[in-house]
């Protein structure tokens, strides 16, 4: 299986205020996706990261909100704009490989905004 | 627009018990995956199941995909306190969406 790592694992974070989580893959990773999952709630798709161009967001999430960079075919980040107390969640980063989509999630971060 | 189903939300069962979680999708799929998330873990993949009417086994675990293409189900039997935890389908359309997850806790 792929080897996905994330930092933060944990903060928390002020109202009004941004932050980037870092993810870093290992090469079996192709296609890259960012994730979050509310508490008790199931994982739903923000957007997939595509390198060296804008990332592919899903209904109900934009840019401006969350922006996400994916410099080269290993690393990605995933900011979050202005955080709100609905902003506390987990973020996860995830990537599947050559010839499948099976998805592989790192370890989370998990966000409180206070 | 493509949705999934995944039934019981919750199971509460004794320990040594049979455990089974059903996922629905509108559509056809092109594959199904099963992940399990252990309380205050991440999802964590069990298993893809591609063929129609195909049926894999990993020890107490059985999957179990439809011939249609269109629903699977994980049967686990005799649970143990290890299989606490959500059990979340994938489905596969263009992208994964997963499913809203069974909560299985095991009463020792």
């Amino acid at each position: 299986s792929a080897v996905i790592s994330q930092k933060p694992s944990r903060d928390i974070c002020q109202r009004g205020t941004s932050l980037t989580i870092q993810c870093q893959v290992d090469s079996q990773v192709t296609m890259m996706f960012w994730y979050r999952q509310q508490p008790g709630q199931s994982l739903t798709l923000i957007a997939t990261a595509n390198q060296g161009s804008e990332a592919t967001y899903e209904s109900g999430f934009v840019i401006d909100k969350f922006p996400i960079s994916r410099p080269n075919l290993t690393f990605s980040t995933l900011t979050v704009s202005n955080m709100s107390p609905e902003d506390s969640s987990i973020y996860l980063c995830s990537g599947s490989g050559q010839g499948g989509n099976t998805i592989y999630f790192g370890e989370g971060s998990w966000l409180t905004v206070v | 627009g493509q949705q999934v189903m995944q039934i019981p939300q919750y199971q509460h069962v004794q320990e040594g018990e049979d455990f089974t979680t059903y996922c629905n999708s509108s559509t056809t799929l092109s594959n199904i995956q099963w992940y399990k998330q252990r309380p205050g873990g991440h999802p964590v993949f069990l298993i893809q199941l591609v063929k129609s009417g195909e049926v894999k086994k990993q020890k107490r675990l059985t999957f179990q995909f439809g011939e249609a293409k269109k629903n699977s189900s994980l049967h686990i039997t005799a649970t143990q306190t290890t299989d606490v935890g959500t059990y979340f389908c994938g489905a596969s359309y263009d992208k994964v969406i997963f499913g809203p997850g069974t909560s299985l806790s095991v009463i020792p």
